[in-house]
């Protein structure tokens, strides 16, 4: 079975400050690691995946194989920073891979 | 249309009562899915379907149907609702190809009374 883990409900940090959002997966074969979005009153958005090894926005994002993590950064927050954040898993293509599992999400603020 | 739409926006049923919640895609996606979004337990699948004709339970199904008779819709039926199913429901689409990223509707806020 596979399972997502978001230890933090809420975050709360001040503008300019790092952020990091844990994220925890366990799974048994090669996972594919997402970052979701969803800022106030707007629908879920892709912010980033592991795959692509790209900085979206300022965050980044390394899947470490060894310590079965997927935290996603960024080294200085800003106000429009502040959504909820999840973290997704699918098990790869093909078959039925194509589903994802998300992590309960994270509520990040970022203060003034 | 573009991309993906839902309907309702928002609904007030009550208990008992049949519902069925809309979701249209445009982009051509084989695999469809709804969630269920509740607050402190994130998003959980209720259905899904890789491809019209076929269709999956989720992680928790009990109380919804769905059907995928063509690429582009898949309603969610709620046959007799209950106020647990009090939450904000998306839809969402993806390709098969094996990028797996889904695209999101706006979802639709229910509320059984």
């Amino acid at each position: 079975a596979q399972r997502v883990t978001q230890p933090e409900k809420l975050l709360s940090v001040f503008k300019g400050a790092p952020v990091e959002l844990k994220c925890n997966y366990s799974y048994s074969g090669s996972p594919e690691l997402f970052w979701y979005v969803q800022y106030s009153r707007q629908r879920l958005q892709l912010l980033l995946r592991h795959i692509s090894r790209e900085s979206i926005k300022g965050f980044t994002a390394d899947l470490n194989k060894g310590e079965t993590s997927f935290h996603l950064k960024k080294p200085f927050a800003q106000e429009e920073d502040s959504a909820m954040y999840y973290c997704a898993l699918s098990g790869g293509s093909g078959g039925s891979n194509y589903k994802l599992t998300f992590g309960k999400g994270t509520l990040l603020t970022v203060n003034p | 249309i573009a991309g993906i739409t839902q309907a309702p926006t928002s609904q007030i049923l009550a208990a008992g009562r049949r519902m069925t919640l809309r979701c249209t895609q445009d982009m051509r996606h084989n695999a469809m899915y709804w969630y269920r979004q509740d607050l402190g337990l994130g998003l959980r699948l209720i259905h899904y379907s890789n491809t019209a004709g076929t269709t999956g339970k989720g992680e928790v199904p009990d109380g919804y149907s769905v059907s995928r008779a063509n690429t582009d819709d898949f309603p969610l039926t709620l046959a007799s609702a209950v106020p647990s199913q009090t939450s904000v429901y998306f839809c969402a689409s993806s390709t098969t190809s094996g990028m797996n990223e889904q695209f999101f509707g706006p979802g639709t806020r229910l509320t059984v009374l």
